[in-house]
């Protein structure tokens, strides 16, 4: 079955650097990659997604590139917040999230003031 | 509801008993998943609901585990003979093509805590 794996298991930047998070996946038919947020005591909500046939999607401060021939993906936050603290899941699916969904072991993010 | 529903939302039990956990998914989803979470841990998947089809199981970690779902309604995991182990949070989670970006919506989880 599906593995994802995520580096790395804990991240610390200063206000307004970026952050960056990989992941990576071992099922080759997976094609839809989404990433949920998860804050101190709350429930994941997703942030972003992206599918096999794109490369690259940005919204806002966050971005996700796709590697699908080294089975890679990585998220990209720009000018972080202090509200941007939380962990960070990747997942993985064979068929958007209408399918089976895969997390990574999370990334816990602190964004220092 | 407005939301996937889960309760309860604590659980207290002593090693050994069988617990029920239930969750309400939003109506009209027909996917429905049930992951646990351990304490700082990430999200492991148990089981995935799909309609009618039959669900798959691959992520229940022993025989004491089991789900039932009723048509693309109320879904319950059962744990048996509780475990010091079998300690976590454990979220449901729904969706549906229709939803927005398809995405997961998951419900606020059930505390379990096996004394």
């Amino acid at each position: 079955g599906e593995n994802v794996e995520q580096h790395p298991s804990t991240l610390s930047v200063q206000e307004g650097d970026s952050a960056v998070i990989k992941c990576t996946y071992s099922d080759s038919a997976s094609n839809y990659f989404p990433w949920y947020k998860q804050e101190l005591g709350k429930r994941p909500q997703l942030i972003i997604d992206i599918r096999s046939n794109v490369g690259e999607k940005k919204d806002q401060r966050i971005a996700v590139t796709l590697n699908k021939t080294a089975k890679h993906f990585s998220l990209h936050i720009t000018e972080t917040q202090p509200e941007d603290s939380a962990v960070y899941f990747c997942a993985a699916s064979r068929e958007t999230s209408y399918d089976k969904v895969i997390f990574g072991p999370g990334t816990s993010l602190s964004v220092i003031p | 509801g407005a939301g996937v529903s889960q309760s309860p939302s604590n659980k207290v039990t002593e090693k050994g008993k069988d617990v029920e956990l239930r969750c309400d998914p939003i109506s009209g989803h027909t996917a429905l998943y049930w992951y646990r979470q351990r304490l700082g841990q990430g999200l492991e998947f148990l089981i995935y609901f799909q309609g009618n089809s039959a669900p798959d199981k691959s992520g229940l970690p022993s025989d004491r585990f089991s789900a039932e779902r009723t048509g693309e309604s109320v879904s319950t995991l059962t744990i048996q003979r509780t475990q010091q182990e079998d300690s976590a949070v454990y979220l449901c989670a729904s969706s549906s093509p229709d939803s927005p970006n398809e995405k997961l919506f998951f419900g606020s989880g059930t505390q379990l805590s096996v004394l």
